[in-house]
């Protein structure tokens, strides 16, 4: 069966440098959220995407963006990076399959250093 | 808001041995929960989850968990481990619904298996 996908699986930048991690979501699922798991830490919700709109956002720093294109895949923009952003981002797809019934997965994580 | 606590971030039992690793949640609104494992540089799987119905639930690799509402509470058991569940547990909550995928976790727990 098809999984969520992201890419890279692994990104060394410098500091101040921008790196843009992608997700593509299970097929047919239409919602994506973004994850941010520091070292040795709980993942962090950061953003979501429902139908290409984002539907939530949580703690984001302003120098990440991110968007949902057509095709569901979406992409997580980070700017100005800090020691700090390194981390293990996760993508989690999701698709309701019933009344009170979702289905989710969540990607292998794309695991940023910064230098 | 919601929030979850789970209790002990090192749990270690003999082979054979019962887990049970601890969790409790708060939120203002009836939760969907769940239970996630992580192995080393590795994603999120999901082992179960409770979202309406049956109290007790079964998941994958002999896990269960039940809900106790009054309680706020959501402990994971496994009658007898395995050295291949050494791995970090992540207990999470959401709202259900659209919010469904947006999941605050826990700050998880690092299982060791001894032989």
């Amino acid at each position: 069966a098809a999984g969520v996908i992201q890419s890279p699986r692994h990104l060394i930048k410098e500091k101040r440098e921008t790196a843009t991690l992608k997700c593509y979501p299970i097929p047919r699922h239409d919602t994506v959220y973004w994850y941010q798991q520091g070292p040795g830490q709980d993942p962090q919700f950061l953003i979501s995407f429902y139908e290409k709109m984002q539907s939530d956002k949580g703690s984001i720093p302003d120098r990440f963006s991110a968007q949902q294109f057509s095709d569901y895949h979406s992409e997580l923009n980070m700017s100005s990076l800090e020691l700090g952003d390194s981390a293990l981002y996760f993508c989690a797809s999701t698709q309701r399959v019933g009344t009170n019934s979702y289905e989710q997965y969540f990607g292998p994580g794309t695991r940023l250093t910064v230098t | 808001a919601q929030s979850v606590t789970q209790l002990g971030s090192h749990v270690s039992v003999s082979e054979g041995a019962l887990v049970l690793l601890r969790c409790n949640y708060s939120s203002s609104v009836p939760p969907y929960l769940f239970w996630y494992v992580q192995y080393p540089n590795q994603g999120l799987q999901l082992l179960l989850k409770y979202t309406t119905g049956a109290t007790l639930v079964k998941g994958i690799n002999g896990f269960e968990a039940e809900f106790k509402k009054s309680e706020t509470s959501f402990h994971l058991t496994k009658p007898s481990a395995h050295m291949s569940d050494a791995a970090e547990y992540f207990c999470a909550v959401s709202y259900g619904g659209t919010s469904y995928g947006k999941l605050t976790f826990g700050q998880g727990t690092i299982l060791t298996v001894h032989p």
